[in-house]
């Protein structure tokens, strides 16, 4: 398709609980980025792959935070044991070719309310 | 990644140009500047992007200095669906987009 989906639009989970978003990239896009925007405050970097390898994840938090990028299926973003602090819009990025010198398609992003 | 500085806040009347500034005095000579926006709560948009010389496309133009340190976002004709958020970035760091705070335009009628 040519926009970024991101599913679930909105997702409540309580505390501890685990949260799984989804991102199916623009079709024949290479690389798809992930970042977190907390209260409209900057964005925060976490992820990127290109094809399903991970090429760049110097912005997940180490711990609770997993990703993955499988051929004929959409990314996913999963945060085991969710805290407060998760709470946030976690947006989907994809490009053709990484970020250099290349625009990035944005999704409309996934709310996540940790209660 | 370039540090990018920024106006936290502009305001632009309807119909006339909006001219967003950028301080990149760090860049190196083979980083881009990008310009995205952020209209309410949705996704980043791309605007334009350029390495040395200027741009224009059906959004928007980018004037970049010669010497490069600083740039101009300029949206001809503001028009009210224009107030977002706007980001300069400027470099992208082991191939990724590092957003700053960006400016706020409001376009007002």
């Amino acid at each position: 398709g040519e926009e970024v989906a991101q599913t679930p639009k909105h997702l409540v989970r309580g505390e501890g609980q685990k949260a799984k978003l989804y991102c199916a990239p623009i079709k024949g896009h290479s690389y798809v980025f992930w970042y977190q925007q907390v209260l409209k405050n900057e964005f925060k970097f976490l992820i990127s792959f290109q094809n399903e390898n991970v090429f760049d994840e110097t912005g997940m938090p180490k711990e609770r935070f997993s990703a993955k990028c499988l051929p004929n299926s959409p990314c996913s973003l999963e945060i085991q044991a969710t805290k407060l602090e998760d709470s946030a819009v976690y947006f989907c990025a994809s490009s053709q070719l990484g970020a250099t010198n290349e625009k990035l398609f944005f999704g409309s992003g996934t709310q996540l309310s940790v209660l | 990644d370039a540090k990018t500085t920024q106006p936290p806040s502009m305001d632009c009347a309807e119909g006339r140009a909006a001219n967003l500034p950028c301080n990149h005095s760090t860049i190196s000579g083979n980083e881009y500047v990008y310009w995205y926006r952020q209209i309410h709560s949705q996704g980043p948009q791309y605007i334009i992007h350029g390495l040395k010389n200027n741009e224009t496309n059906e959004m928007a133009s980018l004037i970049i200095t010669e010497d490069r340190k600083s740039s101009t976002l300029i949206l001809p004709h503001a028009t009210l669906r224009d107030t977002a958020v706007y980001y300069c970035i400027a470099g992208a760091e082991t191939d990724k987009l590092i957003f700053g705070t960006g400016t706020r335009l409001q376009v007002f009628p």
